[in-house]
């Protein structure tokens, strides 16, 4: 089983709101991703997490806040977005060789988020 | 870093034809080359991969090639089907790194 499980599908919120992304995986990795996406555009990569630790965030706003409460959870807290970060939200999750990020990764069916 | 040139961005084909996507990346030392398909509304799907010690690699009508000489890789659709046509992605990495993906092709199969 290679399923990543992302909620919600879907997420319209203000720019004054506080809302979060969840993803879950159960194959047992040990890195999880988040990624933006636009239309049209490839995956753009905002953190990773190794082994539940935080060890890549690509310099992303503040506003964006991720958190791994364990090793099968991964999520994305949002407060005060701006309307340019309306985007496909997607999670991946890989099995580091040797803490080493080079494996295969499996990615979510996503979040669509629309900041009004 | 490393820098992923994909082409074409848009390809259409007519049903039963054959499909190539090309890539080439830049650092000598990337050694992992996934291929992800995404069909409307949904998130990238692994279909085939190769790493830098293998030539080539097929599973059924898809293949991809490696050329580490010439630093280019591509994808082969075989007896395209409707069903083929979504947005497809090639990446590049190397060990301890992040995945650079390539800026997309936009495939169409018409029936």
């Amino acid at each position: 089983d290679t399923e990543v499980t992302q909620t919600p599908k879907h997420l319209v919120m203000g720019m004054t709101n506080k809302k979060s992304l969840k993803c879950e995986q159960h194959m047992g990795h040990r890195a999880m991703y988040w990624y933006k996406q636009k239309a049209k555009k490839p995956p753009e990569l905002m953190f990773v997490y190794s082994y539940e630790k935080l060890s890549i965030n690509e310099s992303v706003p503040s506003r964006f806040s991720p958190e791994c409460p364990n090793s099968s959870l991964l999520n994305l807290h949002l407060h005060a977005l701006q309307p340019e970060d309306s985007a496909l939200y997607l999670c991946a999750s890989s099995q580091p060789r040797d803490l080493l990020l080079t494996d295969t990764q499996y990615f979510g069916p996503g979040t669509r988020l629309t900041v009004l | 870093g490393e820098n992923v040139e994909q082409h074409p961005s848009t390809l259409s084909v007519q049903e039963g034809d054959s499909a190539v996507i090309k890539c080439t990346y830049s650092d000598s030392a990337s050694n992992y080359f996934p291929w992800y398909k995404q069909e409307l509304g949904k998130g990238p799907q692994l279909i085939i991969d190769i790493r830098s010690n293998v030539g080539e690699k097929k599973d059924q009508r898809i293949a991809v090639t490696l050329n580490k000489t010439a630093k280019h890789f591509s994808l082969h659709i075989t007896e395209t089907q409707p069903e083929d046509s979504a947005v497809y992605f090639c990446a590049a990495t190397k060990t301890g790194n992040q995945f650079y993906f390539g800026t997309g092709t936009s495939l169409t199969v018409i029936p």
